[in-house]
């Protein structure tokens, strides 16, 4: 199993809606997670980053940690064309401090 | 003025031929990584490196080797290139000082292109 699941998409909304990006991670010990954005042909952005349970917001951008569930989920709220871009989920295990795994991606279409 | 820079951003190159691609870095931190990238399977981590005298293989070593010349340079070799090595190769830095909550962001720079035919 790999470290880290992403939901498979692509995720296709209409503007101003909420998107909901879903990831879950098999590895308990697992301590940070992060959020990355990238357009297509672009290097990742780190959008989010969360490592405590609940929610964290910053703008548009909600994250949610779930470590009894073990899962981790972006929410973006009044979706905009220009949120189209691939979403990868990553974390960072407590074992290898500072080496991150990725998921494979969900792609994300906000159509006007 | 990009923190993170990547030469070249393009290649094309013949299967068996050598290849080097570098990673330089101006943000002065002291963790480097190779990841590449393929269509529907996000970043795949290649080698990373703490610092200029620690070096380690990733989940996807093979086929390729790397060199810290400097804190602030990273270099990722293809002894041999063969096709399935055609990818998107990204470099990123991160700073072992983290931030808040130990969270370790990581800068990528803008890319790779390599193609061999």
């Amino acid at each position: 199993q790999k470290e880290v699941e992403q939901n498979s998409g692509p995720l296709s909304v209409p503007e101003g809606a909420i998107a909901s990006l879903n990831c879950t991670y098999s590895d308990r010990v697992s301590q940070s997670f992060f959020w990355y954005r990238q357009y297509s042909g672009k290097s990742p952005e780190l959008i989010m980053s969360i490592y405590s349970n609940g929610d964290k917001e910053d703008g548009r951008f909600t994250a949610q940690l779930n470590k009894a569930s073990q899962y981790v989920s972006l929410l973006i709220r009044d979706s905009q064309p220009s949120d189209s871009a691939t979403y990868l989920c990553a974390l960072a295990r407590g074992s290898t401090l500072g080496r991150l795994y990725f998921g494979r991606g969900t792609q994300l279409t906000v159509w006007p | 003025d990009a923190d993170v820079t990547q030469t070249p951003r393009n290649r094309i190159t013949k299967t068996g031929k050598r290849i080097m691609l570098e990673c330089s870095q101006t943000k002065g931190h002291d963790r480097m990584y190779w990841y590449r990238q393929d269509p529907g399977l996000g970043l795949r981590l290649i080698y990373y490196s703490f610092d200029v005298k620690d070096i380690n293989k990733g989940e996807i070593s093979d086929g390729y080797s790397v060199s810290r010349q400097a804190q602030a340079k990273f270099s990722l070799s293809l002894e041999s290139a063969i096709p399935n090595q055609t990818a998107l190769y990204f470099c990123a830095t991160s700073d072992s000082r983290g931030g808040e909550g130990g969270l370790l962001q990581q800068y990528f720079g803008p890319g790779t292109r390599l193609t061999v035919t």
